[in-house]
Order: C-alpha cells, then structure tokens, then sequence
C-alpha cells in the first residue's frame, strides 16, 4: 500500500460522538487526500492537503475538519459523528509534482455510526 | 465541470473470454484519465493512465484502454479474463483546472465466472 497506514481500520461509534481517522505515510509525498466511498457513488474528496498547516475542502466537506501538523500525518475528525457519516474513508497520497500524478490509496478506515 | 459516466454497474464475463468495462467521460479542458481496481476490502490500486500522450494505454495485468476524444471514451479491455480480476473497476478524471482532484465514476463490478 506504498507506505500508507490507516488506523483505526474499523470503528464503531454513537451518534453525536467525536471521531477521528488517521493517515500516516512514510514517503515523504506532499499532497494528502481523505475520501468516502459509498454505494452507487464511488469515491467523493472530503479534504485535502498540499502541506504542512495547508488544507482544502473537497466535494463533501461539510461536518468533517482535517489537521496536518507534520509531512506524515493527515487527520480527519468528524466533530459530532452522524449516521450519513458511516462510510469507508479512504486515505490516499501523491507527490504533487504534477496534477497528473499517481494517487496511491491506503487500505481504509470501516465507520459505523450507530 | 467535469464527470464521469461508468455505463454499466455490473459485468459478467466467463474466464478466459475478453473483458469490456465502459466509461464515458466530460472535460472542458484536456482531461487526464485513471481507471483504479479496487479488490474486495481492500484499497485501490491503479491499473493505468492517460496524460496526454500515446491514445492506447497498457497497464498492469493485461489490461489496456484507449482513449477516444471524438466519443469521450476511455474504455477498459482484456483479452482474456482470469479468476483474479473478480474485482470492482473505477474510472477517473481530473485536469489542470481540477489542481489535481480526481472526479470518480461510481464503479463497475466484474464478475468471473469460471
């Protein structure tokens, strides 16, 4: 998984709960993504990141905020876990020398909000 | 804007016949083009891409796509399918404009059976 790691890879939460997903890598790469994948809609960016302390929101950013203090880590924290948040969430990175560079994608985080 | 059309959620093909997987796609400005893999619980991985460069794209495991301006198409094939590509297919797009963020297709499931 090009040295991506996803922890934790399964969670089980209750509704209204803070919850928080995160992506370690260790190449070095400057661009880090979080995506969701649901059925029938493929994978949709919640937020990116193109450096440290620098963020973007994606397509479905609403109820999700990210932190990224250092190269490696990307966080992604729902502040108030909803049910339409139960997804698979989807780390990816990229060197960002180019917009048409490889994103390499982790193994995925399981959310269930109950 | 840009978006994706994966024309069928679901192929059946038997083992060792060919494998078509169809995506249609729009882009207001010369578009770069993914097809990913993403095998049962794990994450993606990517089979091959188009920058630009030669229209008959090879990747990994035997599978090629062609890119088509004049029908918006960059369709998946394989001579001849095998038990191990059992998989779901996604194709993607981004370009310049896009800074990167890649537009998913909802998926195509392939199923082979033996």
């Amino acid at each position: 998984d090009a040295g991506i790691t996803q922890s934790p890879r399964h969670k089980v939460t209750e509704t209204g709960t803070p919850v928080t997903l995160r992506c370690h890598q260790t190449e070095n790469h400057r661009y880090m993504y979080w995506y969701r994948q649901d059925p029938g809609h493929g994978l949709r960016l919640i937020h990116y990141s193109y450096g440290v302390k620098d963020t973007d929101k994606g397509e479905v950013s609403d109820g999700y905020s990210v932190s990224r203090s250092k190269t490696e880590d990307f966080l992604l924290t729902l502040e108030s876990a909803t049910s339409s948040q139960t997804s698979v969430y989807f780390c990816a990175i990229s060197p960002g020398l180019s917009v048409t560079d490889t994103q390499y994608f982790g193994p995925g985080t399981r959310l269930t909000v109950l | 804007a840009q978006s994706v059309t994966q024309l069928d959620s679901h192929v059946s093909v038997s083992e060792g016949t060919p494998v078509l997987l169809r995506c249609n796609y729009s882009s207001s400005y010369s578009p770069s083009l993914f097809w990913y893999v993403q095998h049962p619980n794990k994450g993606l991985q990517l089979l091959l891409k188009y920058t630009s460069a030669a229209t008959l794209v090879k990747g990994i495991n035997g599978f090629e796509a062609e890119f088509k301006k004049s029908e918006t198409s960059f369709h998946l094939t394989k001579p001849s399918a095998h038990m191990s590509d059992a998989a779901e297919y996604f194709c993607v797009v981004t370009s310049y404009n896009q800074g990167g963020k890649l537009i998913f297709g909802q998926g195509t499931e392939l199923s082979v059976k033996p």
